[in-house]
């Protein structure tokens, strides 16, 4: 099975800040990875898929790089909607690992 | 517009069998590349997946959790149903479902999710 790590598995940040987060998989996924954020008690939502490809509806400043183990997620300008969690996602297998997330609040 | 609603009992007992139903609306689950998977989240934890089945009735389950678990459609209906055999209080979670597209041929992403609804188990 793949295992998926993501750190840090908290961050305090201020608004404007750039937030970079990783995921890193436990074999290669090449570039079968996306990230979700979710707020409390709502849904996740599909933000990046494919390592970069971002998901329509979704503001430039979220972008996604990586391939093979490790994967980055970043906020360029961090808002104020931005405080939630993100959670990667392996779909390499057909068996679809998420990461432990990484809660980002406010500083 | 796609969209996807869980329902099922909130409340259920130590060793009972779970059942969960997932209406779905603005998608076919005979077209081709359709699929619908199941995902939970016990409180304050990370997101768990669990099962998903596609349009041509492949499945797939977590091997964790593979012996207890049935998925199944009715496309007449446009539901997915999931069982969940033996529950145990560790089994409280929010449970979602969600709609799967695919990319790269048989790679997967969730892009929509249904509101989850909360299974509680105890005695």
């Amino acid at each position: 099975d793949i295992q998926m790590t993501q750190s840090p598995s908290s961050l305090s940040a201020s608004v404007g800040d750039r937030v970079t987060i990783t995921c890193r998989a436990s074999q290669s996924i090449h570039s079968y990875l996306n990230w979700y954020q979710q707020k409390p008690g709502k849904a996740p939502k599909l933000l990046i898929y494919a390592a970069s490809s971002l998901q329509s509806g979704v503001p430039s400043r979220f972008s996604g790089s990586g391939s093979g183990t490790d994967f980055t997620l970043t906020i360029s300008s961090l808002q104020p909607e931005d405080f939630a969690t993100y959670y990667c996602q392996q779909s390499y297998s057909a068996l679809f690992t998420f990461g432990p997330g990484t809660k980002v609040d406010i500083k | 517009q796609i969209t996807l609603k869980e329902s099922g009992p909130t409340l259920v007992k130590p060793t009972q069998t779970l059942t969960l139903t997932c209406t779905v609306s603005g998608f076919s689950l005979m077209i081709s590349g359709a699929g619908v998977g199941w995902i939970r989240q016990p409180p304050g934890k990370a997101l768990e997946w669990l099962a998903l089945i596609y349009w041509d009735d492949d499945k797939r389950y977590s091997p964790s959790l593979k012996s207890r678990l049935t998925i199944s459609k009715d496309t007449s209906k446009n539901q997915v149903v999931l069982t969940m055999t033996n529950m145990d209080p560790v089994d409280t979670a929010t449970y979602y479902c969600a709609h799967r597209t695919s990319y790269y041929g048989s790679a997967t992403y969730f892009d929509y999710w249904g509101q989850g609804t909360l299974v509680t188990v105890s005695s």
